[in-house]
């Protein structure tokens, strides 16, 4: 398998533009999930999807993040307008069904993005 | 609420030396817990999991963890450290109710191997 996909790898863009990430699961899994990683606030969750089904948003920053789930092997995570404070790693990760709670999260190679 | 704390953001071992990276975790029921390790520009990947099999679950690479409910901890150990053990660990833990996969992550500890 080819693992969690991911595209951009690199976005560099500016100020109050439209960005949008890209994410193809692992073929078989039902959950997905958004992180951003910054060196100030270490490893967040942004949203999670369960069979295609957002469950838990709480981890949005705000109103210009948005992220969608359209079918089970794809999603993407946009940012309209984009900020500087948006400069981030993202990733995303999906799992397989499994035992409740044992299930292991696979990591995309994440899109660092760049917001001047 | 879960949660879990890693004490030392940083630590820096030499090579051949003893790892230890510390977690500590809050539930007042045990959780699944978990070890993670990202490498330079790298997605997070799986080093171990306890789901209550056993206390002292080995992964790769010659990791191993030891559950510890008295403690509430999960410590990470590696016997012998290689330069290729340099990244950074996190530690997460899987609330009982999940059935999700939803994944609470600590603050990360960078593992530094000097030669």
């Amino acid at each position: 398998d080819a693992g969690v996909i991911q595209s951009p790898r690199h976005e560099v863009t500016e100020m109050g533009q439209e960005v949008t990430l890209r994410c193809k699961p692992i073929s078989g899994h039902n959950s997905l999930f958004w992180y951003r990683q910054t060196m100030m606030r270490g490893l967040e969750l942004l949203i999670y999807f369960n069979n295609n089904v957002p469950i838990d948003d709480s981890g949005m920053p705000e109103d210009r993040f948005s992220a969608k789930m359209p079918n089970a092997s794809f999603s993407t995570l946009k940012i309209q307008p984009s900020e500087p404070r948006d400069s981030a790693v993202y990733f995303c990760a999906s799992s397989p069904l499994g035992l409740p709670g044992q299930e292991t999260q696979y990591f995309g190679p994440g899109t660092r993005l760049l917001v001047l | 609420a879960q949660s879990v704390t890693q004490l030392g953001s940083h630590v820096s071992v030499s090579e051949g030396a003893l790892v230890l990276l510390r977690c500590n975790y809050s539930s007042s029921v045990p959780p699944y817990l978990f070890w993670y390790v990202q490498y330079p520009n790298q997605g997070l990947q799986l080093l171990l999991k306890y789901t209550s099999a056993a206390t002292l679950v080995k992964g790769i690479n010659g990791f191993e963890a030891e559950f510890k409910k008295s403690e509430t901890s999960f410590h990470l150990t590696k016997p012998s450290a290689h330069m290729s053990d340099a990244a950074e660990y996190f530690c997460a833990v899987s609330p009982p109710s999940s059935n999700t996969g939803k994944l609470i992550f600590g603050q990360g500890t960078t593992l530094q191997v000097k030669p």
